[in-house]
């Protein structure tokens, strides 16, 4: 079965300091994978999404950047972050190809993010 | 912004009690629609979903409705339990798209 795993769960940093959070996927091959923010008592906001090893698309001008050096492995970074960069991130996987309904997405448990 | 939105931000219900939760799209290229459920500090998980060319699909304990003329969805859920307390996101996708645009989401809080 499918598994997505992200660390940390938690994290607080300092205004202006960098950020590296970290997703894998076991279990399927060849993923699409994506980032998404949650604001407290918010919805969800596409970040960046990638169908392939560095095919990166971003949705939100921002900050933040995303690499996929490997095929399971999707990376959320900034060089400095800001106060609202604040949320819980979540990252996501679904099948590119498929007889299945695809697009469907699969979550991963999040990382609760504090700028101070 | 955002092409799908959810009727009410809460709704409380009475364990035992059928819940339904409602969700309204605006984009009618949309072909797929999904519902999740967030407990606190989780990700979302995946309950169920609907292709735009059925109008009624079933799971254990949940049903989703989708009426493509008022571009409603409906999430049903039989005899609720206190577990199924959680933030309820409905979600579409267009067949050719790769993003789920979400909506903003119902928290339902089922007392004993």
């Amino acid at each position: 079965s499918q598994t997505i795993h992200q660390w940390p769960a938690t994290l607080v940093q300092p205004v202006g300091s960098p950020l590296s959070l970290e997703c894998t996927v076991e279990g399927t091959s060849n993923p699409n994978l994506y980032w998404y923010r949650q604001a407290a008592g918010r919805g969800l906001q596409l970040l960046f999404y990638s169908i392939g090893i560095d095919q990166i698309s971003s949705e939100v001008p921002q900050n933040l950047s995303a690499s996929r050096p490997q095929d399971r492995q999707f990376i959320l970074s900034s060089k400095k972050l800001l106060l609202s960069d604040s949320g819980f991130y979540l990252c996501a996987w679904s099948v590119r190809r498929s007889s299945l309904p695809a697009h469907t997405q699969y979550f991963g448990p999040g990382t609760r993010l504090t700028v101070l | 912004g955002e092409s799908v939105g959810l009727h009410l931000p809460t709704l409380s219900v009475q364990e035992g009690d059928n819940s339904i939760i409602n969700c309204a799209y605006s984009n009618s290229a949309s072909d797929y629609f999904i519902w999740y459920k967030q407990e606190s500090g989780k990700g979302p998980q995946f309950i169920i979903d609907i292709r735009s060319n059925m109008d009624k699909r079933q799971g254990q304990r949940v049903t989703v409705l989708l009426n493509k003329t008022v571009k409603h969805l409906s999430l049903q859920i039989a005899a609720t339990q206190p577990g199924d307390s959680a933030v309820y996101f409905c979600a579409e996708n267009m067949v050719a798209g790769t993003a789920l645009i979400f909506g903003k989401g119902t928290t339902l809080s089922v007392s004993s």
